[in-house]
């Protein structure tokens, strides 16, 4: 069974403070790797989307990056509006190819 | 652009009670459909998904149903509330025909079964 997880499951920096969240998975035949943010009491929002081991994607403070057995969001000086939740997701490589969600990670970022 | 529009946004229901939760998207012809659930501290569970009209897939049991009326409006349903159904309900929406790609979430429904 395909398994996403999600670490850790809680984070809090300072403003400023740089740091990784993690995502590792076990898909065969990796369908996309999709990482999303979530406010609290909010749908989740998509951010990126990675296909290859070496793909990179960048969207101001947050880069993602993709390796054959996990990816990491990468936050530069992270500030508080970047507090949230932060899902990733792989798509299943039978059937419906549905998408297989982590738990996700709460990021804390304080002033 | 395209956009997904769910609501209501929160709800308080009685044990017994019927559900219909609605989501419609706007912008694009086709697309999949899915109602997910999201529980405290898990991670999203899909319930339905749809690839068209009156096409609909369940993938756990339960208490609930769901109906594809038109090409893109979706509903989820109960006849009758248990306290188990609540949680926070999500619609998503992605393109057809393009399995790899990436799903567009409604902003959610927060239902209290009481």
């Amino acid at each position: 069974e395909d398994q996403v997880t999600q670490s850790p499951e809680a984070l809090r920096l300072q403003e400023g403070e740089s740091s990784s969240l993690n995502c590792s998975y076990t898909v065969s035949g990796l369908r996309g790797l999709f990482w999303y943010r979530q406010d609290p009491g909010k749908g989740p929002e998509f951010l990126f989307t990675l296909y290859s081991a070496g793909e990179e994607k960048e969207k101001e403070r947050l880069k993602a990056t993709l390796t054959k057995k996990e990816s990491f969001l990468h936050i530069t000086a992270p500030k508080p509006e970047d507090s949230a939740t932060y899902l990733c997701a792989v798509r299943e490589n039978t059937g419906f190819q549905k998408l297989v969600f982590g738990t996700g990670t709460r990021l804390l970022v304080s002033p | 652009s395209q956009t997904i529009h769910q609501w209501p946004a929160t709800l308080v229901q009685p044990v017994g009670s019927p559900l219909s939760l609605e989501c419609t998207v706007e912008g694009t012809s086709n697309p999949n459909l899915y109602w997910y659930r999201q529980a405290a501290g898990r991670g999203l569970q899909l319930l339905f998904y749809s690839v068209g009209i009156g096409q609909i897939s369940s993938e756990v049991p339960q208490n609930l149903s769901a109906s594809r009326p038109q090409d893109r409006q979706f509903i989820l349903s109960s006849k009758k509330l248990l306290l188990s159904d609540s949680g926070f309900y999500l619609c998503a929406w992605s393109l057809r025909g393009q399995p790899n790609t990436e799903a567009f979430f409604g902003q959610g429904t927060r239902l209290t079964v009481v």
